[in-house]
């Protein structure tokens, strides 16, 4: 199992980044994906969900109007977007893997591994 | 929103050492508490699920406790390469992590 972030980003402010995700190694439509970012020298904050099987998604009310995550089933990727970008979203972001879907529900018990290797996003002037 | 404590901030110990470290949160998450390890520059790691499961593959001297609104995460014999921060996280009411706790060795 194995998650692979796209590279490093350097943006101006009011700007948007996309970064990617790319699953290997189980059967990526059962699972749900996490984006959590690290500022530096900060704790660790969830950012939001989307069930890579039916597309469904929640957002952190912290980043909701600013952030979308979306997935692509055929290329195994999920892609977390954010818009406006302020000098405060200078974090490494990561995706992470979460609960376990069927077809009619997710697994109860949630808990993120593995974790992308992380995307340094710097938003700069 | 539920918050996350942790206690204490750093530390330091010795090869061979107990640790515990504590976690606290500010509403009863029944067991739905997990531990993460992140050494420098790399990203977490889970430990421990559910508040005292082990994930597989991980050392069995590392071990958590707890339920409702305390927590508690055991290093039974410290190791160089448990050098890292240690983060637990809540998931009763969507997620939130501790603020870390990093681990020295002397």
């Amino acid at each position: 199992v194995q998650l692979v972030q796209s590279g490093a980003e350097v943006k101006r402010p009011g700007a948007s980044v996309k970064v990617s995700c790319k699953a290997s190694g189980y059967s990526f439509r059962n699972y749900v994906i996490h984006w959590v970012r690290q500022a530096p020298g900060q704790r660790l904050e969830w950012m939001g969900w989307i069930n890579a099987g039916n597309g469904d998604t929640k957002y952190s009310q912290k980043f909701q109007g600013r952030v979308t995550i979306t997935r692509d089933t055929s290329a195994t990727t999920a892609y977390m977007e954010l818009s406006s970008l302020r000098s405060e979203d200078t974090a490494v972001y990561y995706c992470t893997r979460g609960q376990y879907c069927t077809t009619f529900n997710c697994y109860l018990g949630i808990w993120f591994g593995p974790w992308g290797q992380g995307t340094l996003v710097t938003v700069s002037s | 929103d539920i918050q996350m404590t942790q206690s204490p901030s750093s530390l330091s110990a010795s090869v061979g050492d107990r640790v515990t470290i504590t976690c606290q949160a500010s509403h009863d998450i029944n067991n739905r508490l997990n531990w993460y390890q992140q050494r420098p520059g790399r990203a977490p790691k889970l430990l421990i699920y559910d508040a005292s499961n082990l994930e597989a593959g991980v050392p069995s001297r590392f071990s958590g406790r707890g339920s409702g609104t305390d927590f508690t995460f055991t290093i039974s014999s410290l190791q160089p390469e448990d050098k890292a921060t240690y983060y637990c996280q809540q998931y009763e009411d969507l997620f939130t992590f501790g603020p870390g706790t990093t681990v020295d060795i002397k």
